[in-house]
């Protein structure tokens, strides 16, 4: 198939330790965060999200962490399974946008060693 | 269907063909969104919609990118004259609503690839 994230920063873990990945925003505006994970050939799939005023938020086997501070968002995955292998990727929304469009980062590919 | 729907999954087009590529969101969903995404890099919004009504095109690249919503469900993405840099994978997403908290959900994708 496809591959997503061929010049992406790699991050590579052992299965069964945590991950975190980070990400970085710039639009002080934006009030909504989401996270996504891209597998190979298919499109972006909701993972978690998190408002602005909050700095953290727990769902099944991950964390949301924000800083608003610094404008930077992390997302945690405890104990990575060889499912989470894929693209990760930071999604943050500007109010003021029609719809509620989302502007993406770069991305993060994580590789998970047996 | 239970998802976003897209087809063709891949498209190859020569330099200067148009190309048609098309989105059935999930039903019932008001918003649909087009995004790009080139090689190694996160989707990029391009256009979006409420129901018919196309309320943000600003991320349409060139005059050569169009897309339509004539009922309010299907979309249709048009690219004229494709060049090289338009290769990429053009993902559509829908939701239920358009205001706070109302997850986005993707399609697969179609891969266009222009040679």
């Amino acid at each position: 198939g496809e591959s997503v994230g061929l010049h992406l920063p790699t991050l590579s873990v052992q299965e069964g330790d945590n991950s975190i990945i980070n990400c970085a925003y710039s639009n002080s505006a934006s009030d909504y965060f989401i996270w996504y994970k891209q597998e190979s050939g298919k499109g972006p799939q909701f993972i978690i999200d998190i408002r602005s005023n909050m700095d953290k938020r727990q769902g099944q086997r991950v964390t949301v962490l924000l800083n608003k501070t610094v404008k930077h968002l992390s997302l945690q995955i405890a104990a990575t399974q060889p499912g989470d292998s894929a693209v990760y990727f930071c999604a943050e929304r500007d109010p003021r946008a029609a719809g509620n469009k989302l502007t993406f980062g770069g991305g993060t590919r994580v590789l998970v060693k047996p | 269907g239970a998802g976003v729907s897209q087809s063709p999954r891949y498209k190859v087009a020569k330099r200067g063909q148009d190309v048609a590529l098309r989105c059935d969101p999930i039903s019932g969903h008001v918003s649909l969104f087009w995004y790009q995404q080139a090689l190694g890099q996160g989707p990029e919004f391009l256009t979006y919609f409420q129901n018919e009504a196309q309320l943000d095109k600003s991320g349409l690249p060139s005059d050569r990118f169009f897309a339509e919503r004539p009922e309010g469900s299907v979309s249709t993405l048009k690219i004229q004259r494709t060049q090289q840099e338009d290769s990429a994978v053009y993902l559509c997403a829908s939701s239920f609503g358009q205001g706070a908290n109302t997850e986005a959900f993707f399609g697969q994708g179609t891969r266009l690839t222009v040679v």
